[in-house]
């Protein structure tokens, strides 16, 4: 399979907890964006690398939240002292390094605070 | 697997029968347009997209028409299968770096 992978597919943590999730994009992509959807709701931007530069972040992405992708390849998006508004449906997304394009899209992790 | 389509707006529609969806987009400087189709538990899968300097693009059993003087999206499925049924969004890029503004969704029941 070369789309987009993501892991943990499902996560239950305790409030307060620390998160992490992983992304590994198409091998062939240089961009990886991250986003959040809570149910009902489409996917809500919250970040954006071109290779491993950080490019763009959203303001929902608070302080407790950070990304990164070190070399270029997968990216890792964490979350520190997990609050029950962060229970959502991580997504992530890549696309070719040039031009305006479609993105595709992992399956998601689906974050539950307990 | 989760319901993607809560408290969405629902399509309901018969096996066989052509479906359109509706997106209002919200800026006039977005330049380009994509359909995305969502199923329980999975993330959003390309189906179609459109650039600004086009009025409408067919795919496969599907058709997408942009008018921007009233900033509107369609998307037009012939022929609907039961396969057809998920949440679909429209999502809309304003800027270089392809980050995209999704609309809030449309649930498409097709009943056998």
């Amino acid at each position: 399979d070369t789309g987009v992978s993501q892991d943990p597919r499902h996560k239950i943590t305790k409030r307060g907890q620390n998160v992490t999730f992983r992304c590994d994009p198409i091998s062939e992509h240089n961009r990886l964006y991250w986003y959040r959807q809570t149910l009902g709701q489409g996917p809500e931007f919250l970040t954006y690398f071109q290779n491993e530069a950080q490019l763009e972040k959203s303001r929902l992405l608070s302080d407790r939240f950070s990304a990164e992708r070190p070399k270029g390849s997968f990216s890792t998006l964490e979350i520190q002292r997990t609050e029950q508004g962060d229970s959502a449906m991580y997504l992530c997304a890549s696309s070719p390094g040039t031009g305006t394009g479609p993105q595709h899209f992992g399956d998601g992790t689906r974050l539950s605070i307990l | 697997g989760e319901s993607v389509g809560l408290h969405l707006p629902t399509l309901s529609v018969q096996e066989g029968d052509n479906s359109i969806i509706n997106c209002a987009y919200s800026n006039s400087a977005s330049d380009y347009f994509i359909w995305y189709k969502q199923e329980s538990g999975k993330g959003p899968q390309f189906i179609i997209d459109i650039r600004s300097n086009m009025d409408k693009r067919q795919g496969q059993r599907v058709t997408v028409l942009l008018n921007k003087t009233v900033k509107h999206l369609s998307l037009q499925i012939a022929a609907t299968q039961p396969g057809d049924s998920a949440v679909y969004f429209c999502a809309e890029n304003k800027d270089n770096f392809n980050k995209f503004y999704f609309g809030s969704g449309t649930k498409l029941n097709v009943k056998p």
